[in-house]
């Protein structure tokens, strides 16, 4: 089974900063990565996602997430952030059993 | 109206109360999941059903039960709640014919166990 591991339990950053989220996964196999949203009140949504190809992924609102195999990594990364980002971030791994582990999330808070 | 209906949004009950969390969806998708979520510890997967006959245990299965109705339809049982299953539980789907993995969700149900 795969596993996640989010590297920040909570950041605090003043908008326009730059923010970057670490993630690694252990897992044998071919996998899929997640990044999910979830804003203050609200369900997950899907940030950005890769399977396959370029390993640097393009996602909603300006971030972007880069999937270095050697290191087992997928970071977040958005190089201005606004207030509106505030939110909790999840990391995810999906192997070959077709089931999303998750990473115990890694709350944003930005200060205007 | 959302894709992805549970009921109910905020419960509130005793020790040893038998409760059910019900999902149901409008997309059309095959798989179903439930997931609960706990401060620190991120979305745990309780169970998930890939069609209606076809029910798996995930990594935190003890102490819940689920029943796949039709397949719009996946509830979670609670056979006798106990506090530490306070939690905020997720329902979520997907469907079969995608292999990348996204799941969308309902908006949760919050559950306090007193």
């Amino acid at each position: 089974a795969q596993s996640v591991s989010q590297h920040n339990h909570h950041v605090i950053l003043s908008e326009a900063a730059s923010l970057e989220l670490g993630c690694n996964y252990s897992y044998g196999g071919t996998v899929n990565l997640f990044w999910y949203v979830q804003y203050p009140g609200q369900h997950l949504q899907l940030l950005l996602k890769y399977f396959s190809g370029d390993p640097l992924v393009k996602g909603i609102k300006g971030f972007e997430a880069e999937f270095i195999k050697s290191k087992f990594s997928f970071n977040l990364r958005k190089p201005s952030v606004q207030w509106s980002d505030t939110a909790e971030y999840f990391c995810a791994v999906e192997g070959q059993d077709y089931k999303l582990s998750f990473g115990a999330g890694t709350t944003v808070t930005v200060r205007a | 109206d959302a894709d992805v209906t549970q009921t109910p949004r905020n419960r509130i009950t005793k020790t040893g109360k038998r409760i059910m969390l019900e999902c149901s969806q409008t997309k059309g998708h095959d798989r179903m999941y439930w997931y609960r979520q706990d401060p620190g510890l991120g979305l745990r997967l309780i169970y998930y059903s890939f069609d209606v006959k076809d029910i798996n245990k995930g990594e935190i299965s003890d102490g819940y039960s689920v029943s796949r109705q039709a397949q719009a339809k996946f509830s979670l049982s609670l056979e006798s709640a106990i506090p530490n299953q306070t939690a905020l539980y997720f329902c979520a789907t997907s469907p079969m014919d995608s292999n990348t993995g996204e799941l969308f969700f309902g908006e949760g149900s919050r559950l306090t166990v007193l």
